[in-house]
């Protein structure tokens, strides 16, 4: 069935450095990606989209990378912050307006 | 311009009991969907309206679980009964709806639910 899954459950940087998040995608017709992070006890946050034509965008300090080839997606987020912390997710986007979001990845930003 | 509300934010029950969960979406979005987020896994689509129709609702466990968004605007998701395993933060959110190109979600902060 659609899947949208991650590589790493938790990933750990420190501060100042650049992060990486992977994400896997399965159905090879979805044509937007979004990227959202969640703060603990809230809901998730928009940061950066990209439509399955393109295959770069960039934000502040994030970049979203897609390669469809091998169905694969990650965000960069350039000197990373303590702000940073959080559950990211990369969400995929079918036909009809349906979503469907990956297990997440769970970013520690050390100081 | 305010976000989606939901309310309340933590309730506490014990099973085979019902429970029934609000949220607003921001003011003049068509689209509201209903997740289960459960702890340590991303949201799960559990139905989504289109102004007061319904879109989706292939997942939702229409055995226990019932939503309704009658005026278009607000809308509430129940419960009844409640199993241990529904344990987790359910999730509102929101768009513009289909006429926007882009489907950007905005949260609500959700409501945890502890099934005991």
């Amino acid at each position: 069935g659609e899947s949208v899954g991650l590589h790493l459950p938790t990933l750990s940087v420190q501060e100042g450095d650049n992060s990486i998040i992977n994400c896997a995608y399965s159905n090879s017709a979805s044509d937007y990606f979004i990227w959202y992070k969640q703060e603990s006890g809230k809901g998730p946050q928009f940061i950066i989209d990209i439509r399955s034509n393109m295959d770069k965008r960039q934000g502040q300090r994030v970049t979203v990378l897609l390669n469809k080839t091998v169905k694969h997606l990650s965000l960069q987020i350039a000197a990373t912050q303590p702000g940073d912390s959080a559950v990211y997710f990369c969400a995929e986007n079918t036909g009809g307006f349906k979503t469907i979001f990956g297990a997440g990845t769970r970013l520690f930003v050390k100081a | 311009e305010a976000g989606v509300a939901q309310s309340p934010r933590y309730k506490i029950i014990e099973k085979r009991q019902s429970v029934a969960f609000w949220c607003n979406p921001i003011s003049g979005h068509a689209t509201l969907y209903w997740y289960q987020q459960i702890l340590g896994q991303g949201p799960k689509l559990l139905i989504q309206f289109q102004n007061n129709g319904v879109v989706d609702d292939s997942q939702l466990p229409k055995d226990r679980f019932s939503a309704e968004r009658l005026k278009g605007v607000d809308s509430t998701l129940k419960i009844q009964p409640a199993k241990l395993e529904d344990s987790a933060v359910y999730l509102c959110a929101s768009t513009p709806g289909p006429q926007v190109a882009k489907n950007i979600q905005y949260f609500g902060a959700g409501t945890r639910l502890s099934v005991l």
